[in-house]
């Protein structure tokens, strides 16, 4: 089992839907999750960041966790054709501080 | 610019020469990471140094790499004898503090190819 396992997609939404990404991942101990956007050929992006259950919001993007569950999504509101890209989810275990686990990446595109 | 900074930001070479890349993080960051991309997957962990200390070696780091941190500032990555499946985006990472909370942020990345 992988660490951290995401729908590779490709995911396409027109402009102005919701986008709905989704993260498991397998460490009970998980402390820290991450949100990256990575457009084609550059590197990743920080977004979001999320360490306790519920939601957090910054302007269009909402990070989800569920700790319980092992579970973290983002919602991208109102999305816009810039939003096309690959999403990467990135999570630091309890017992290996610092180190970033990632998802393969959601790749997602915004159709006009 | 401020954000973390990396050279070169292409590199071709020749299967079995030796290549070097550098990091410099952000300014006020302890700590830095290597990763290692290739296509369609997520960055893999390769190692990380708080200030010049190495803490954590990842086991895809084979003896032909090397990574040192001489004043806990910039960083090199040196890879020995290139075979063709080094080939992928190497990113360098820094963050502040230590936490399980730390945000690491990304440089542009070296893009390796080994012909």
């Amino acid at each position: 089992q992988k660490e951290v396992e995401q729908n590779s997609g490709p995911l396409s939404v027109p402009e102005g839907a919701i986008a709905s990404l989704n993260c498991t991942y397998s460490d009970r101990g998980s402390q820290s999750f991450f949100w990256y956007r990575q457009y084609s050929g550059k590197s990743p992006e920080l977004i979001m960041s999320i360490y306790s259950n519920g939601d957090k919001e910054d302007g269009r993007f909402t990070a989800q966790l569920n700790k319980a569950s092992q579970y973290v999504s983002l919602l991208i509101r109102d999305s816009q054709p810039s939003d096309s890209a690959t999403y990467l989810c990135a999570v630091i275990r309890g017992s290996t501080l610092g180190r970033l686990y990632f998802g393969r990446g959601t790749q997602l595109t915004v159709w006009p | 610019d401020t954000g973390v900074s990396q050279d070169p930001r292409h590199k071709i070479t020749k299967r079995g020469q030796n290549v070097t890349f550098r990091c410099d993080p952000i300014s006020e960051h302890n700590r830095l990471y290597w990763y290692r991309q290739t296509l369609g997957q997520g960055p893999e962990f390769l190692t990380y140094f708080q200030n010049e200390a190495q803490l954590e070696k990842s086991r895809l780091l084979s003896d032909r790499f090397s990574a040192e941190r001489p004043k806990g500032s910039f960083s090199t990555l040196e890879i020995q004898r290139t075979e063709q499946g080094d080939s992928a985006m190497y990113l360098c990472a820094s963050s502040y503090g230590g936490k399980s909370t730390d945000t690491q942020y990304f440089g542009p990345g070296t893009r390796l190819t080994v012909l």
